[in-house]
């Protein structure tokens, strides 16, 4: 259980493209969703925070215009990389957390598969 | 904000001995500490984690360590093997909080050598 599956898993496209990644919890709600960003033999950055049905919190240096998120429901986020430039080419990660079956209060983090970013 | 520090980036072990990582904290309402093994090009996988009501937990060949006082905790992976190599994240959060953000920590290379 608590699978979470990240479409597409790789994206090329040319520089002023807008691009979308979906974060989909498949067997369970998830209330909270994260963003993270990681480059290349870098660590995992936190990029945003998204409740369903209200705005994301957003990191200190991570322009909310640039990277849209929305989290419509309990089971999809969604991250728009809008106007992607090459410094924007990343790997990028959304993990998923579930309010149910916690454990003591403290709740697992589900991760994503990813998706690799190439902005030509 | 939560900052978090881990030590050393890489690291190189003969098969069959241990590793060790260490990471520090620095928000003391932070209560929870999982530590991720990430191989290349996929996902972060939990591995092992620690509540800070307990100072150690054992899992076969892994353990986790953990002082408050000092907001230092600790992956140990004894009698290492090949498929241990990967990239490892300790990570701290405040399940407390409204957000309960994980905050991760810059990743040890860990390799093992036959």
């Amino acid at each position: 259980g608590a699978v979470v599956s990240q479409h597409p898993s790789w994206v090329i496209c040319k520089s002023g493209t807008s691009v979308k990644i979906e974060c989909r919890s498949l067997d369970f709600q998830a209330t909270t969703m994260f963003w993270y960003r990681q480059f290349p033999k870098q660590s995992l950055m936190l990029m945003a925070t998204s409740n369903e049905g209200s705005k994301a919190t957003y990191e200190q240096g991570v322009e909310k215009d640039k990277f849209l998120i929305n989290h419509a429901s309990l089971t999809l986020s969604t991250l728009t990389v809008t106007s992607a430039h090459p410094e924007d080419s990343s790997f990028y990660i959304c993990s998923a957390r579930t309010g149910q079956g916690a454990i003591n209060g403290y709740q697992p983090q589900h991760f994503g598969d990813g998706t690799r970013l190439s902005i030509l | 904000g939560e900052n978090v520090e881990q030590h050393p980036s890489t690291l190189s072990v003969q098969e069959g001995d241990s590793a060790v990582i260490k990471c520090t904290y620095s928000d003391s309402a932070s209560n929870y500490f999982p530590w991720y093994k990430q191989e290349l090009g996929k996902r972060p996988q939990l591995i092992i984690d620690i509540r800070s009501n307990v100072g150690e937990k054992k899992d076969q060949r892994i353990a986790v360590t953990l002082n408050k006082t000092a907001k230092h905790f600790s992956l140990h992976i004894t009698e290492t093997q090949p498929e241990d190599s990967a990239v490892y994240f300790c990570a701290a959060s405040n399940s407390r909080s409204s957000a309960s953000k994980i905050i991760f920590g810059s990743g040890t290379r860990l390799s093992i050598r036959p």
